[in-house]
């Protein structure tokens, strides 16, 4: 069965600054897809950047990109220029691959609070 | 296009209970999964339903059941409540299985049971 940790529970950042949130994950497939969701106080899940395991090249969105190291199974989440409302928990998710199903297995989260 | 909805959003039930959660996928979408979210399990897989099939299920009792309609629209049951099952349930829909087709989550039903 696939695993998600994220070890750090809580993450601070001051505004404008950049910050790095870990994941890492634990499969046997060789096709899957790695995710970062948001969820703010409103509970709305929103997904923040995408992951395709066959692409070497990290994703990048905007303020937002991703770290990731395929043999070490890591996929780290950088947000640069931090601004007040990214504050939230960020939930890192995998899934397999094509046809596979839209089951997500998703990480503990991180509570990211961005200061002043 | 609107969003993924879920009614009702806010639920209080007492133990013993049954109780049916509605979510409405963006239209054109078929597929709609259900997760349980809590303080002490984070988020866990319910169902999936696909084109009215249920494609996979995650490890919850059979109390915890759901369907899908012909219109993609889709609903979760459950029945004897216990109050283990408060709970934010979330859905989210997906237009097709191909890997590059997204999840949307819907707002939630949070559910009390007293």
């Amino acid at each position: 069965a696939q695993t998600v940790t994220q070890s750090q529970p809580e993450m601070s950042v001051q505004e404008a600054e950049t910050v790095t949130l870990s994941c890492t994950y634990d499969t046997s497939e060789s096709d899957y897809y790695l995710f970062w969701y948001k969820q703010p106080p409103s509970r709305q899940m929103i997904l923040v950047i995408r992951q395709e395991a066959y692409k070497q090249q990290n994703a990048t969105e905007n303020r937002f990109s991703v770290n990731f190291q395929k043999a070490a199974k890591s996929f780290s989440l950088k947000i640069s220029d931090s601004q007040l409302g990214d504050a939230a928990m960020y939930f890192c998710a995998y899934r397999r691959g094509e046809t596979s199903g839209s089951r997500l297995t998703f990480g503990e989260g991180t509570q990211l609070t961005v200061n002043p | 296009k609107a969003g993924v909805t879920q009614t009702p959003r806010y639920l209080i039930k007492t133990r013993g209970q049954q109780v049916t959660l509605s979510c409405s996928p963006i239209s054109g979408h078929r597929s709609v999964s259900w997760y349980q979210q809590t303080p002490g399990q984070g988020l866990q897989f319910l169902f999936e339903y696909f084109s009215e099939t249920q494609r996979n299920k995650g490890n919850f009792p059979g109390r915890f059941s759901g369907r899908q309609f012909s219109n993609s629209r889709s609903e979760m049951n459950v029945s004897t409540l216990e109050l283990g099952d408060s709970a934010l349930y979330l859905c989210a829909s997906r237009e097709g299985d191909r890997g590059v087709d997204t999840q949307y989550f819907g707002p939630g039903t949070r559910l009390t049971v007293l």
